[in-house]
């Protein structure tokens, strides 16, 4: 059964760079045709969709954080990584990374709380 | 980008009875709707893709209609754990990928 877990920093001051991991078990990273995605929700919200990134290394971004965005992963230990750059107090949020089986998103990790606060 | 709508707001139903969800979406999505599950305190978790499909291990009592602008998700018989918040999500044009803003059923 595929399991992710969210791990990272949960505290990052305003104008610095927010850095998660999503660790991938019960199956590999890059078997498939796969996107692994990451999700956020600010607390007592609606849910966002950040980005994508195909096994390949291919990338696909909200056009929304573009700017600030990048998804990269690591096969080789099973994992996927946000970085989110200039962040400021609305980029708290629970993120959530997800695997993208065919556009829609199923299963999620249990989902990490990122505060930006000085 | 293709914005989503929700309705209504909050669902107030007692258990037992059938509870009808609605999304409707800003252009023609065809049938490439999802809905979540959210639970206090959980992660979503994926019920129907397709605007029609069960995701494995969904229980018979939640269905998924609809096409085009207009989509719903009945539950047919309330359980006490179906109270919680449901999302619609589209992915026929992206990125982005967009949500609605959700459903909470709540119990009456």
């Amino acid at each position: 059964q595929l399991e992710l877990r969210e791990s990272g920093p949960r505290l990052v001051k305003p104008s610095e760079t927010l850095s998660l991991s999503c660790t991938v078990s019960g199956g590999s990273i890059n078997s498939g045709s796969y996107y692994w995605a990451w999700i956020r929700q600010p607390p007592g919200k609606g849910l966002e969709w950040v980005g994508s990134i195909y096994y390949d290394g291919t990338t696909y971004y909200n056009p929304s954080l573009k700017s600030r965005v990048t998804i990269s992963l690591d096969t080789s230990n099973n994992q996927f990584f946000l970085t989110l750059g200039s962040v400021t107090a609305a980029d708290t949020a629970l993120y959530y990374c997800a695997m993208d089986a065919d556009r829609w998103f199923d299963p999620w990790g249990q989902g990490m709380l990122v505060t930006v606060s000085s | 980008e293709i914005v989503l709508t929700q309705s209504p707001a909050t669902l107030s139903v007692s258990a037992g009875e059938r509870a009808t969800l609605s999304c409707r979406a800003s252009q023609s999505i065809s049938s490439d709707l999802a809905w979540y599950q959210q639970k206090p305190g959980q992660a979503p978790r994926l019920l129907i893709y397709g605007a029609s499909y069960r995701a494995t291990g969904v229980p018979a009592r939640f269905s998924g209609s609809g096409s085009g602008t207009e989509f719903t998700l009945t539950i047919s018989s309330l359980q006490s754990e179906d109270f919680a918040l449901y999302y619609c999500q589209q992915y026929h044009q992206w990125p982005p990928f967009t949500f609605g803003p959700g459903t909470k059923v709540e119990i009456k």
